[in-house]
């Protein structure tokens, strides 16, 4: 089955500052990669997701890149603001029967002012 | 338009007993998924829920089962709990065939 790392696990930037996570998965057949953030006590929401005919995906301060021969693919945050800080969790799920969600272990963004 | 939707918010249980927990996708989704989310293991995937039929499930014991209604609501079962139970229990649903998969508050199962 599909096998998502994530790195790194914890990452402290200062306000204003770019933060940048990383994702490794396993199973070739994979095609779509989203990134979900998780606020304490809150349910993950999906922030940017991209699918594996794309190698990079914006949306204001956030952006995703895909290197589908490296299996590999990345969050990007620009300028980043106290509000970003959270857990960020990144996944994997290919076609038909594989649909579900991989995820990766997550990263404990804290944005300091 | 109403989110994922679970009940209820906590559940408190003890070793042995069963837990039964709710779900409901957004209006329009039919597939439904269930993921545990136990303290630093992450989002683990149990069972996927698509048209009424079970189309695939994690690597969970038997213990762990549920169903789909017919107005495409999902209950999730969980049989002889075990302390290791103890997690909060996530829902999401998507359009079928589509990727795009939206979560529930969740349900926090605590077992004693």
């Amino acid at each position: 089955g599909e096998n998502v790392e994530q790195h790194p696990s914890t990452l402290s930037v200062q306000e204003g500052d770019s933060a940048v996570i990383k994702c490794t998965y396993s199973d070739s057949a994979s095609n779509y990669f989203p990134w979900y953030k998780q606020e304490l006590g809150k349910r993950p929401q999906l922030i940017i997701d991209i699918r594996s005919n794309v190698g990079e995906k914006k949306d204001q301060r956030i952006a995703v890149t895909l290197n589908k021969t490296a299996k590999h693919f990345s969050l990007h945050i620009t300028e980043t603001q106290p509000e970003d800080s959270a857990v960020y969790f990144c996944a994997a799920s290919g076609d038909g029967s594989a649909r579900q969600l991989t995820f990766g272990s997550g990263t404990q963004l804290t944005v300091l002012p | 338009e109403a989110g994922v939707t679970q009940s209820p918010t906590h559940l408190i249980k003890t070793r042995g007993q069963q837990a039964t927990l709710r779900c409901s996708p957004i209006s329009g989704h039919t597939s439904v998924y269930w993921y545990q989310q136990a303290l630093g293991l992450g989002l683990q995937f149990l069972l996927w829920y698509d048209e009424g039929e079970e189309r695939n499930r994690g690597n969970f014991p038997p213990r762990f089962s549920g169903r789909q209604f017919p107005n495409y609501s999902s209950e999730l079962n969980v049989n002889a709990l075990e302390l290791e139970d103890s997690a909060l229990y996530l829902c999401a649903s998507s359009l079928t065939g589509t990727d795009t998969q939206y979560f529930g508050p969740g349900t926090r199962l605590t077992v004693l």
